[in-house]
Order: C-alpha cells, then structure tokens, then sequence
C-alpha cells in the first residue's frame, strides 16, 4: 500500500489560532487528495477535497496541494474548541480507493 | 433516512467464532468498501467492490470474506476470529470507481471486540 504519513500529534493550539496539519505521500502519480475530520467514536466525515497545485480555501479551512514535493497540508483559522477531533490525510493513487493516513489528533483548548 | 447503514454496532465475541457484519447504503452508489480501524486510528482499506465485483483485495488474510449480493449491500463474513481482528470496521460507498468524485459515505463502524 501507497504511504500517507501524518504526524500523530497530539497537536496543541489555543482558541483562536490556525492550526496546521501536514500531510506527506509516497505515490508520484496520486491526483487526488482529501482531508477528513473524525470525532472521537464517530465516522470520518469528508471536510477538503483539492486536485491541483496551490490554495484551496473553504469557510475557515484552508487545504494547500505541493505535488513536487507530495505534499498536502490543512489550515484552521480562528480554531474552536469544536474542532478538536482526528484529522485524516487521504489520497488517491491509481487504484480505486482512498489510502488514508495514521491521522493528526488536535486539541483546541479555550 | 441513514445513507450508509452497518449492523451491528458492537460486537464481542470468543476466539474462534464465526462473525458477519452487514452493510447497506441507500444512497444508489456503484462502489462500496471495507475498512479496518485499530486502536492507533489508522484506516487501512481491505476490500472494494464495484457493481458487485471485486476490484480491490488488499492484503488481508482469507478468513476474511465479503459478499455482495446485490449493488446495495457489502457484507463481511470472519471466520476462526482472532484477537487481531478486534477493532472498527467502517463500510463505506461513493458514486463511481473513477472521477473527482471521491467523497466517501462512511456507516457508522462496527467495534468488534474478540476476547
């Protein structure tokens, strides 16, 4: 299986920072990439999707694709306490599904 | 109302059984999946399917066997469980194999527990 690494974290900001979530992958030809927000006990639910080099900005987040460097990351402005959950890297290769990442915990203390 | 439905939601179980967990989605997607979660959060596919064939089998051991009888359910069936297995297993479908159309519906997991 294609590598998505993540660091695991736990990573620590206070409300109303950006967090910022790296993302690195081993697979050159991967076109496709998507960062996806799990709470504790629940299902992964799909919050960036970004195809192309460069900013792709949503609301508050914020998701930035390097394909050079097979690197994807993911900003939160002005982050909640409700943002504290797992963030999953995933990417799609050749085949047919998505290779997800360990996942970066954050924590978003008041 | 729920698109992507697994059944059951938990499910403990002795060393050496024999288990099913259901999946349906509602949703009228082509491909559907499983995937395995383990205590460190990482998600590792284990099987696609695509209009009720296999497309993808990663390495997972043959104890493991999905079922798709129809487009709208992926079952898995476990034999001879081992203490390995336990974790949360996510099924999951999306409208085509190919495209930019990639968001996942995940079901709501499957924490099977084997003592």
């Amino acid at each position: 299986q294609k590598e998505v690494e993540q660091n695991s974290g736990p990573l620590s900001v206070p409300e109303g920072a950006i967090a910022s979530l790296n993302c690195t992958y081993s697979d050159r030809g991967s076109q496709s990439f998507f960062w996806y927000r799990q709470y504790s006990g629940k299902s992964p639910e799909l919050i960036m999707s970004i195809y192309s080099n460069g900013d792709k900005e949503d609301g508050r987040f914020t998701a930035q694709l390097n394909k050079a460097s097979q690197y994807v990351s993911l900003l939160i402005r002005d982050s909640q306490p409700s943002d504290s959950a797992t963030y999953l890297c995933a990417v799609r290769n050749s085949g047919y599904a998505l290779n997800f990442g360990k996942g970066t915990s954050l924590l978003v203390t008041p | 109302d729920t698109a992507v439905s697994q059944t059951p939601k938990y499910l403990v179980t002795q060393m050496g059984n024999d288990k099913s967990i259901k999946c349906e989605q509602n949703l009228g997607h082509d491909t559907m999946y499983w995937y395995k979660q383990d205590s460190k959060k990482f998600l590792k596919i284990m099987f696609s399917y695509n209009n009720k064939e296999l497309i993808i089998n990663e390495t997972v051991p043959n104890r493991f066997s999905p079922k798709s009888p129809d487009k709208a359910h992926l079952n898995l069936h476990i034999n001879s469980l081992e203490l390995g297995d336990s974790a949360v297993y996510f099924c999951a479908s999306k409208p085509s194999t190919g495209g930019t159309n990639e968001k996942l519906f995940f079901g709501s997991g499957t924490q099977l527990s084997v003592l």
